[in-house]
């Protein structure tokens, strides 16, 4: 079946402008999570929807980042004002129990 | 504040030696994750280990996990060059008891395993 898909899969960005990318989960898995990948941090988790639930968004590195799901499916990570330090590939992963799966990401390069 | 840690971060060996990837971490948790990573992809799963004492076999690799001791460790058994790519454990902060799911999880470093024919 379809797995985790994510758009853009590249995304070059000014300085100081708005972004958004968007992830699919796999159909009817019920907690969704969105992580960022860079050579200096390594893997770190950014936030956390499980259902209706209110998300966990312990792992935003700043107010700048915000997410959200809309009908427990489709999610959108906006990051505003990009800075030079949000370059990095941001992965999108969906969870029905324990696995998670992740999907291919979204590559930013801030200019 | 988690921290898992991976030892070696990076290993070079020869086809058909053993060797084994060490994941330690900080905060007890009963679910420890194994990822593989190749070059400019995403995360492929490889094993979820949920309880103490949990071994997992997957060809050529076999992981483990000891809750007690805070370890984790994933054994390449006669290596092939093909099993060349980046191996990451992460561990679940939390533990969802309802409705399935984990939260948020805290990767190690990663193991950069090239493997020479």
């Amino acid at each position: 079946g379809a797995g985790v898909s994510q758009s853009p899969s590249n995304k070059v960005t000014e300085k100081g402008k708005d972004v958004e990318l968007r992830c699919d989960p796999i159909s009817g898995h019920t907690a969704l999570y969105w992580y960022r990948q860079s050579l200096g941090q390594g893997l770190e988790f950014l936030i956390y929807f499980q259902g209706n639930s209110a998300p966990d968004k312990s792992g935003l590195p700043s107010d700048r980042f915000s997410a959200e799901r809309t009908g427990g499916s489709v999610s959108t990570l906006t990051i505003q004002r990009t800075q030079q330090e949000d370059s990095a590939v941001y992965l999108c992963a969906s969870s029905l129990e324990y696995e998670q799966y992740f999907g291919p990401g979204t590559r930013l390069t801030v200019t | 504040e988690l921290k898992v840690e991976q030892n070696p971060l990076f290993l070079s060996m020869q086809e058909g030696k053993n060797y084994t990837i060490y994941c330690n971490y900080s905060t007890t948790s009963d679910r420890l994750y194994w990822y593989r990573q190749d070059p400019g992809k995403s995360l492929e799963s490889l094993f979820v280990l949920l309880s103490n004492g949990a071994v997992k076999q997957e060809g050529r690799l076999m992981a483990s996990l000891d809750t007690k001791a805070r370890l984790s460790t994933l054994h390449i058994t006669a290596a092939v060059h093909d099993l060349s790519a980046t191996y990451f454990c992460a561990v679940a902060l939390r533990v969802v008891l309802s409705g399935g799911g984990a939260d948020g999880l805290t990767f190690g470093k990663g193991t950069h395993l090239i493997i020479q024919p």
